[in-house]
This record gives structure tokens, sequence and C-alpha cells, in this order.
């Protein structure tokens, strides 16, 4: 079974600089997806960003970018300018392609909670 | 225009009772979802239903029931309540398992 471990419980960056933050995962899969989603306050829970396995190219949007490293089994997000909006709990996520019932599930790890300081 | 919604949003019960959490998406998606998020902020699965058909049904006790009337609502029933299934309960959709997941905005169940 899939495992996605997030490091870092909490972490705090101050308004305008960048933070990264960690996600590993275990997999004996080739093909997948990987995911942070965003959860502020409202409890909403947000997609940030997504990375499919089979693409180098590491995925951007706007401000959030993510470092994957498929041979390290490593996915982590980086915020760059950060904005007081975007303090909130960060999950990263892992699906499998579709080739079975492990397809129709996010594998989810317990999260990091990021502060924004003004 | 809600995408996926849920009712009701806050859910206070006592020990025993039986509710239920309805979920409705009007996306088109075929496939649906439940997912408990605990007081650590843990999330995880308890079911996937594809087309009506349940896919993925996790460790969760008979006490929860699912029920998908049709491609777009998916609700769960819970059984004699307990104290332990306080969580938020997060109905999802995607389009089959490639699409990316969209999320309702979560109930907050409290047994007392």
């Amino acid at each position: 079974a899939q495992t996605v471990t997030q490091s870092q419980p909490e972490m705090s960056v101050q308004e305008a600089e960048t933070v990264t933050l960690s996600c590993t995962y275990d997999t004996s899969e080739s093909d997948y997806y990987l995911f942070w989603y965003k959860q502020p306050p409202s409890r909403q829970m947000i997609l940030v960003i997504r990375q499919e396995a089979y693409k180098q190219q590491n995925a951007t949007e706007n401000r959030f970018s993510v470092n994957f490293q498929k041979a390290a089994k490593s996915f982590s997000l980086k915020i760059s300018d950060s904005q007081l909006g975007d303090a909130a709990m960060y999950f990263c996520a892992y699906r499998s392609r579709p080739s079975g019932a492990g397809s129709y599930q996010l594998t989810f790890g317990k999260g990091t909670k990021l502060s924004v300081i003004p | 225009d809600t995408a996926v919604s849920q009712t009701p949003k806050y859910l206070v019960t006592q020990m025993g009772n039986d509710k239920s959490i309805k979920c409705e998406q009007n996306l088109g998606h075929d496939t649906m979802y439940w997912y408990k998020q605990d007081s650590k902020k843990f999330l995880k699965i308890m079911f996937s239903y594809n087309n009506k058909e349940l896919i993925i049904n996790e460790t969760v006790p008979n006490r929860f029931s699912p029920k998908s009337p049709d491609k777009a609502h998916l609700n769960l029933h819970i059984n004699s309540l307990e104290l332990g299934d306080s969580a938020v309960y997060f109905c999802a959709s995607s389009q089959g398992p490639v699409g990316v997941l969209t999320f309702g905005p979560g109930t907050r169940l409290t047994v007392t």
C-alpha cells in the first residue's frame, strides 16, 4: 500500500518570502499522480497543484511550484512571495493511475500547517 | 452554482442516534467519494462509487452505509452513532479515476 509522509507538522514564513513544504511517498508503482491540496480555516479542500509521474517537468501554478524527484520519491511544494491568504493546512496526496480500485482513492499525508507572519 | 454541495454543514447529535449526510454534485462527474477527516486533520477515504457502483469500501464499521441513487448523489447514513464518529466528513467527485477530485465543503459531525 502507498504511504505519504509529511515530516513538518508546522511551518511559518514571513510575508513575501519563500517557503518549501516537504513530502515523500512510498510506492512500487511507476505511474501515478501527486497532488498538493490546501485547507484554509474555512475547511474547504482546494487543489493547489498536480503532477503526473511520467512527466519530468515540474508543475507550476503561479506562485506555486513543485520539485518532483521520482527516484527519491520526493514531491515538495514551493510557495513564492507568500501571502497572508496562503496560511492553511497543506496536504500532499498520491493517486494511482487507472489500473484498479487503487486509482479511485487519494492517499493523504498528515498535513503541514503553514502560518504566514505579516 | 455550487459544484459539490453537502447538507447539513453542521450536525450535532447524541450517541445512539441515526443520521444522514447528503451530497450532490452538478459537475456531471461519474465518480463520487466519502472521506473522513479526524480531529488530527488526517483524511482517509471511506467509500468510492463509479457510475453508482461501489468501487472502494474501506475498513469502515457496518454502521456506515453509503447510497448512490444516481450519479449526481451520494448519501451517507450512519446508524447508532458513537463518540468516535465525531469528525468532518467530505464528499468529493471526479470524472473517472483520472479526473481531479472536487471536494464539498464538509460536514462537521459532533456526537455528544
